[in-house]
């Protein structure tokens, strides 16, 4: 089955050393989107990318980074992580109109200790 | 701009009673509207779409939601209760256009009882 696949599904790491949460897809989808939940709250948007054009939210620190080498994967990179980036990290996609919606992964929940 | 305003943070029904999550949108364009629904500690999963074909739009799991665009509502509903059912539900709100982005509600927990 077509799907979006994200490693691990939970993810522990110390506070200040760099942690990297990747998202597949075999959906062919141009559009790959990086979500941060925080417990009993809606996603947040922390950036997508268009084919290879990144987009950035406006508020996404500058601790978090993405990459997508190429159609089916994508990165995502927390460079030095505090306390409070603990929460579930949801990676999805949509094709160019997104009249249909998303289709997410099941996320990974990232621990800092 | 596009927003979206679920109404009730938490709702609790029995088992085999009525569901109905509501949600009011609003929006400069057409709207696409999504419901999705959340089980702890797990992705995302589409419940349904309206897309501006029929306005009485029926999704997995026995659920469905009709758009009122006069209301600018487009509440949830399921005529019976599964304890399955409890989860978190977000409706989402996207313009009909290109890569363009959802906007979330802040999401309802149901919980059902025995």
């Amino acid at each position: 089955d077509a799907m979006v696949i994200q490693n691990p599904r939970y993810q522990v790491t110390q506070f200040g050393k760099p942690v990297t949460l990747s998202c597949s897809q075999t959906l062919n989808h141009n559009v790959m989107y990086w979500y941060q939940q925080k417990s009993s709250q809606a996603p947040k948007l922390l950036f997508h990318y268009y084919d290879k054009d990144f987009n950035n939210e406006a508020d996404t620190p500058d601790n978090f980074q993405s990459r997508r080498p190429n159609t089916s994967f994508c990165f995502l990179d927390i460079r030095s992580p505090g306390l409070g980036d603990a929460a579930m990290y949801l990676c999805a996609t949509s094709g160019i109109n997104t009249v249909y919606g998303y289709t997410f992964g099941s996320g990974t929940r990232l621990t800092v200790v | 701009a596009q927003s979206v305003t679920q109404l009730d943070s938490h709702v609790s029904v029995s088992e085999g009673t009525p569901v109905l999550l509501r949600c009011n949108y609003s929006s400069s364009y057409s709207p696409s509207l999504f419901w999705y629904v959340q089980h702890p500690n797990k992705g995302l999963q589409l419940l349904l779409k309206y897309t501006s074909a029929a306005t009485l739009v029926k999704g997995i799991n026995g659920f469905e939601a009709e758009f009122k665009k006069s209301e600018t509502s487009f509440h949830l509903t399921k005529p019976s209760a599964h304890m399955s059912d409890a989860a978190e539900y977000f409706c989402v709100v996207s313009y009909t256009g290109t890569a363009s982005k959802l906007t979330f509600g802040t999401g309802t927990r149901l919980q059902v009882t025995l």
